[in-house]
This record gives C-alpha cells, sequence and structure tokens, in this order.
C-alpha cells in the first residue's frame, strides 16, 4: 500500500463547478497536512496546509481534514481553467521538526471552459 | 515571502561532463534544504535532504558519489551531477524549509537538465 495515494484523474470539471480532490494516508500518526499544485513543466506551489479535524479555507480552496478516516481532500469552488493542473497531496509525520515529508502522485485536474 | 530560487533554469551538457545546481532561499534562512528529481508525467522523487553545515542525507537507491550536494550556509545548497548521461536527463527541483518549526516546503522553480 502507498503512503500517500490519489486518483491519478484526469478529473475534468466544468468551469464554475466545484473540483473535488481526495487523497488517503496509511501512516496514522501523520500530523500535517499539505496541498501543492504543479503545473506542467513548473514545480509545485504551496496552497494549503491543514494541522486539525475539519475544514480549512482560503478563498476558493477549502481543505477538509479527517484524521480518523485518514483522509484529506481539497475542494475548488467556482473551478476556473487557470485551475487546470496536477494537485500533490503531501503528509507529514509531526506537527514540527525535521520530517520527510511524503508526496503522493498527484490527481491531474482538468477545467474545461 | 519564501522564495527559493534555482540556477540555471534549463542546462545541456554532454554525456561525461558535470553540472551544478544551485538553489538559494531568497528571504529567509532555510535550515533544511530538500532535492527532488521528476520525470515526465511522474511524481517527485525525494533524492536528498540537506541540513546547513551537515552530509547530506541520501535515500535509498540515489548515489551520493554521482548527486554531490552541499548545503554550505543558511541560503545556499548545491547539487553536482557528476559525469553525466542521458539517463540523468530529468527536472531536478529544489525545495526549502524556513525553520524548524515549519513544516511546509518551498519549492525552487526547477531545473531541467538534458544530457546529450
Amino acid at each position: 500500500q502507498k503512503e500517500v495515494e490519489q486518483n491519478s484523474g484526469p478529473l475534468s470539471v466544468p468551469e464554475g463547478a466545484i473540483a473535488s480532490l481526495n487523497c488517503t494516508y496509511s501512516d496514522r500518526v501523520s500530523q500535517s497536512f499539505f496541498w501543492y499544485r504543479q503545473y506542467s513543466g513548473k514545480s509545485p506551489e504551496l496552497i494549503m496546509s491543514i494541522y486539525s479535524n475539519g475544514d480549512k479555507e482560503d478563498g476558493r480552496f477549502t481543505a477538509q481534514l479527517n484524521k480518523a478516516s485518514q483522509y484529506v481532500s481539497l475542494l475548488i469552488r467556482d473551478s476556473q481553467p487557470s485551475d487546470s493542473a496536477t494537485y500533490l497531496c503531501a503528509v507529514n509525520p509531526y506537527s514540527g521538526g525535521y520530517q520527510k515529508v511524503t508526496f503522493g502522485t498527484g490527481t491531474k485536474l482538468q477545467v474545461i471552459p | 515571502g519564501a522564495v527559493v530560487s534555482q540556477h540555471p533554469s534549463r542546462v545541456i551538457c554532454k554525456s561525461g561532463t558535470s553540472v551544478k545546481i544551485e538553489c538559494r532561499s531568497l528571504d529567509f534562512q532555510a535550515t533544511t534544504m530538500f532535492w527532488y528529481r521528476q520525470f515526465p508525467k511522474q511524481s517527485l522523487m525525494l533524492m536528498a535532504t540537506s541540513n546547513e553545515g551537515s552530509k547530506a542525507t541520501y535515500e535509498q537507491g540515489v548515489e551520493k558519489d554521482k548527486f554531490l550536494i552541499n548545503h554550505a550556509s543558511l541560503t545556499l545548497s548545491t547539487l553536482t551531477v557528476t559525469s553525466a548521461h542521458p539517463e540523468d536527463s530529468s527536472f531536478y527541483i529544489c525545495s526549502a524549509r524556513a525553520s524548524v518549526g515549519e513544516v511546509g516546503q518551498y519549492f525552487g522553480p526547477g531545473t531541467r537538465l538534458t544530457v546529450t
């Protein structure tokens, strides 16, 4: 079982719709969770971090964490064509200190105009 | 804030030569820097982790004598690909962690290496 699992997609949504990206992780002690956006040929860009159960909202993005289910998701409201990218889920076992972050393989999102 | 730069952005070299890639944190001091490699349509692969002033920790399967990492200061880490071969052609990305209490990583723009 992979440590961090994501559906590779592509996930296609129409412009203006809500895109829902999901990620599961295997290590129960994981404490820190991140979503990165990576455009083709570019490096990843940190867009959201979440540490506690529940929802965290930032603009059109909402991260949702459920540690009991070992599940983290990213919702993108009012999806735009510029949101088309690969979204990487990343998990860190601790909330502080040096630890290696584990990345999922990413979900490719396509927003159709 | 939290800007990471890489140089060069793109390099083409001949097989057998060495290439140095620089990674700099521009507006913060990076206690830890990471080097990744990404092949087309594949995920990030962590190559090594370096802490300022100490030897890098390499991931399993990564040759430390081939991929030399130096983290001489809190704002600069370098990756040298020695005796490069065409199979080393890839997208090399560094990232930096701002402080001990910060776990998010900020990525540099990446370096596209092509070995001919």
